[in-house]
C-alpha cells in the first residue's frame, strides 16, 4: 500500500505570514490528493482536490501544488481562524490514506 | 443542504459487535461513493472503508478487513457499518462522509459530525 507522510507535523507562524506543509506519497499518485481543514472540535473541511484545485468558498490564501509523489500546501497570509490541523488523503486507488496531519499554530 | 447523521456509537466490549447508521438528506444519496472514516481521539483521521454508489465496488482498510462490513441502502438514503470483533484500538469518532463521485478516484467533500464508539470492559 502506498504510505503519505508528511512534514512539518507541527508549525507556528506569524499573523500573516506565509505557511507551507508537505505530504508526500510512497509511489506516484498522479494529482489524486486532496487537502482537508480540521479545527479544534469540529469535522474536517475539504479545502483542495486534484492537488491544486481549490474547493468551492475556500480563501484564496490557500493553494496546492504537486503532482506524483510531492505535493505542497501553501497559506500566504496565515490568518488566526487558520488555526487547525491539516491532512493530505490520496485516493487514487484503495485504500484511500490520509498524512498524519500537520498542526499549525500562531507565533 | 447536505446532512450527514451518524448514529449507533456507544460502550461496547471487546470482541462484541456494533452497527452503525448514517442517515444522509439533501443530495442524490444514490449518485454517490460513501465513507467511513475514523478518528481516535486526540488522534488522526483514519481512513476505514468505502463503498461505489451502486454497492459494486467495496473496500477496506487492512486494520478492519474481515471485521468490518460496509453496506448503503439507496432507498432509505442510509450507509451503513456493521463492526465485528471489536478491539480497543477500534475506539475512535466514526464518520460518515460523502465522495464527490459516484465510483472514487475523488475526494470527501462533506462529514458527519461523527458517533463515537468506545471498546472497553
Amino acid at each position: 500500500d502506498i504510505q503519505m507522510t508528511q512534514s512539518p507535523s507541527s508549525l507556528s507562524a506569524f499573523v500573516g505570514g506565509r505557511v507551507t506543509i508537505t505530504c508526500r506519497a510512497s509511489q506516484d499518485i498522479s494529482t489524486s490528493l486532496a487537502w482537508y481543514q480540521q479545527k479544534p472540535g469540529k469535522v474536517p473541511k475539504l479545502l483542495i482536490y486534484g492537488a491544486s484545485t481549490l474547493q468551492s468558498g475556500v480563501p484564496s490564501r490557500f493553494s496546492g501544488s504537486g503532482s506524483g509523489t510531492d505535493f505542497t500546501l501553501t497559506i500566504s497570509s496565515l490568518q488566526p481562524e487558520d488555526v487547525a490541523t491539516y491532512y493530505c488523503q490520496k485516493y487514487n486507488s484503495a485504500p484511500f490514506t490520509f498524512g498524519p496531519g500537520t498542526k499549525v499554530d500562531i507565533k | 443542504e447536505v446532512q450527514l447523521v451518524e448514529s449507533g456509537g456507544g460502550l461496547v466490549q471487546p470482541g462484541r459487535s456494533l452497527r452503525l447508521s448514517c442517515a444522509a438528506s439533501g443530495f442524490t444519496f444514490d449518485d454517490y461513493a460513501m465513507h467511513w472514516v475514523r478518528q481516535a481521539p486526540g488522534k488522526g483521521l483514519e481512513w476505514v472503508s468505502g463503498i461505489s454508489w451502486n454497492s459494486g465496488s467495496i473496500h477496506y482498510a487492512d486494520s478492519v478487513k474481515g471485521r468490518f462490513t460496509i453496506s448503503r441502502d439507496n432507498a432509505k438514503t442510509s450507509l451503513y457499518l456493521q463492526m465485528n470483533s471489536l478491539r480497543a484500538e477500534d475506539t475512535a469518532f466514526y464518520y460518515c462522509a460523502k465522495d464527490t463521485g459516484y465510483d472514487f478516484r475523488t475526494a470527501i467533500d462533506y462529514w458527519g459530525q461523527g458517533t463515537l464508539v468506545t471498546v472497553s470492559s
